[in-house]
């Protein structure tokens, strides 16, 4: 099967403590992208890559980082210095190219930081 | 920056009915995509509408784009109880792929 896995589906963590997530593609995808998610709202783009080794930060970086050192992986590091980091996380990937191609969605994580 | 604003933010209807969302933005695009998110899981892509096209249709979905407005409307047509969800409009800026999601429409379909 074809697709875009996140791992895990639950995370608890103390506060001042980083934490990665993952995000996997087979798709053969070029681009992926982090989004965040907050009760009640839209998406916000952390960070996003369209090529391997190559990373571009989105409209709320501060406080995230990730790497892009294969093509099916993006792992994404929410460190302590993200002020609230509590939230729902959703990776997703692309095809990229001269036209814009649909964004496929990973089931996301849940990261409850206490 | 969000781009794109949905309009009404919620909404419930019966089974059977339409249900039309709207969504507005702000500056040019490439294109505008629409996406439909369940409770707690990931978005699926349902419609991707270029800046040239007025409307494009799927299944029981219709969208049209009004580029001198700004805006687009989502158009579900005999609704269902599986509806329910919330959709998202993400507009494509810059060209390349980085896309700009409105706060989403909650529909909620009564059987």
């Amino acid at each position: 099967d074809g697709g875009i896995t996140q791992s895990p589906k639950y995370l608890f963590r103390k506060e001042g403590q980083n934490v990665t997530l993952s995000c996997e593609q087979n798709l053969n995808h070029d681009a992926m992208y982090w989004y965040r998610q907050d009760p009640g709202q839209g998406l916000r783009l952390i960070y996003y890559s369209q090529i391997v080794n190559d990373f571009q930060k989105g409209d709320i970086a501060e406080g995230y980082s990730v790497s892009r050192e294969k093509k099916e992986s993006f792992p994404l590091t929410v460190t302590s210095a993200q002020k609230n980091p509590t939230a729902f996380y959703l990776c997703a990937s692309s095809m990229m190219g001269q036209k814009s191609y649909e964004q496929y969605f990973g089931p996301g994580t849940r990261l409850t930081v206490t | 920056s969000q781009q794109g604003e949905e309009d009404p933010q919620a909404l419930s209807i019966q089974e059977g009915e339409n249900a039309t969302m709207n969504c507005s933005y702000k500056t040019s695009i490439n294109n505008l995509q629409w996406y439909r998110q369940n409770s707690g899981r990931g978005l699926v892509h349902l419609i991707l509408i270029r800046s040239n096209e007025r409307e494009k249709h799927s299944g029981r979905l219709r969208v049209t784009l009004d580029t001198s407005k700004k805006s687009s409307s989502l158009l579900i047509t005999a609704s269902r109880a599986a509806d329910t969800a919330s959709y998202f409009c993400a507009t494509d800026v810059y060209g390349n792929n980085r896309l700009a999601f409105g706060k989403g429409n909650q529909v909620v379909v009564i059987p």
